[in-house]
């Protein structure tokens, strides 16, 4: 496989549950992304790694929780989510955090949350 | 407050019509970015502009930075139904180096 690759495509969660939305990346980037995306609304960058490490975190919940293991996956850990929390989860991997660098996404997680 | 701002927020024509889509702003832009998303897909990268007044063009596609470096347009010619999808700006905003996407354009291309 090539390029960035998001699991599950779908998923479907109660709010009390938990759950872990997965990225990898085949492309040897250094850079990792997490954005979410709503209906109506702009793209909202969530979380950003570099090297393994976080760089930047927007005012996100902490019933949002990155992970970082290695600079070819990223995860996102999901508890007591709000209905407000459905939308797109899409991961994006860039050479290097810098600004103005191409963007590569993946598919996304469609989330809905009851 | 929109950052960027893109219109048409939808545009549905005929196919072998020409299209132009908009995305503005008050703040000025180091770089541009236009990206297509396709449902149930990623946004994937066609073009970045960088110098106020660059124009570029991928086939069909023709993508002119403003000379002030805060807005830009898409121009679409003989508009095709492989066009349709989700058409999103970004930029990379010259004050303090944040990306900023628009909403986006829905684009339908009827056959």
């Amino acid at each position: 496989e090539t390029g960035v690759t998001q699991t599950p495509r779908h998923l479907v969660m109660g709010m009390t549950n938990k759950k872990s939305l997965k990225c990898e990346q085949h492309l040897g980037h250094n850079a990792m992304y997490w954005y979410k995306q709503s209906a109506k609304k702009p793209l909202e960058l969530m979380f950003v790694y570099s090297l393994e490490e976080r760089v930047e975190n927007n005012s996100v919940p902490s019933r949002f929780s990155p992970e970082c293991p290695n600079s070819s996956h990223l995860f996102l850990h999901l508890h007591t989510l709000q209905p407000e929390d459905s939308a797109l989860y899409l991961c994006a991997s860039s050479q290097d955090l810098s600004t103005g660098e191409k963007l590569f996404f993946g598919s996304g997680t469609q989330l809905s949350v009851l | 407050t929109q950052l960027l701002e893109q219109s048409p927020q939808f545009l549905s024509i005929q196919e072998g019509e020409n299209l132009t889509v908009y995305c503005n702003s008050s703040s000025v832009f180091s770089s541009l970015q236009w990206y297509r998303q396709e449902p149930g897909e990623g946004p994937v990268l066609l073009v970045t502009v960088v110098t106020g007044g660059e124009v570029k063009k991928l086939k069909r596609l023709t993508f002119q930075f403003g000379d002030a470096r805060k807005d830009s347009s898409l121009h679409i010619t003989a508009a095709q139904p492989g066009d349709t999808g989700l058409y999103l700006c970004a930029g990379v905003r010259d004050r303090d180096d944040k990306i900023i996407f628009g909403k986006g354009t829905r684009l339908h291309i009827l056959p």
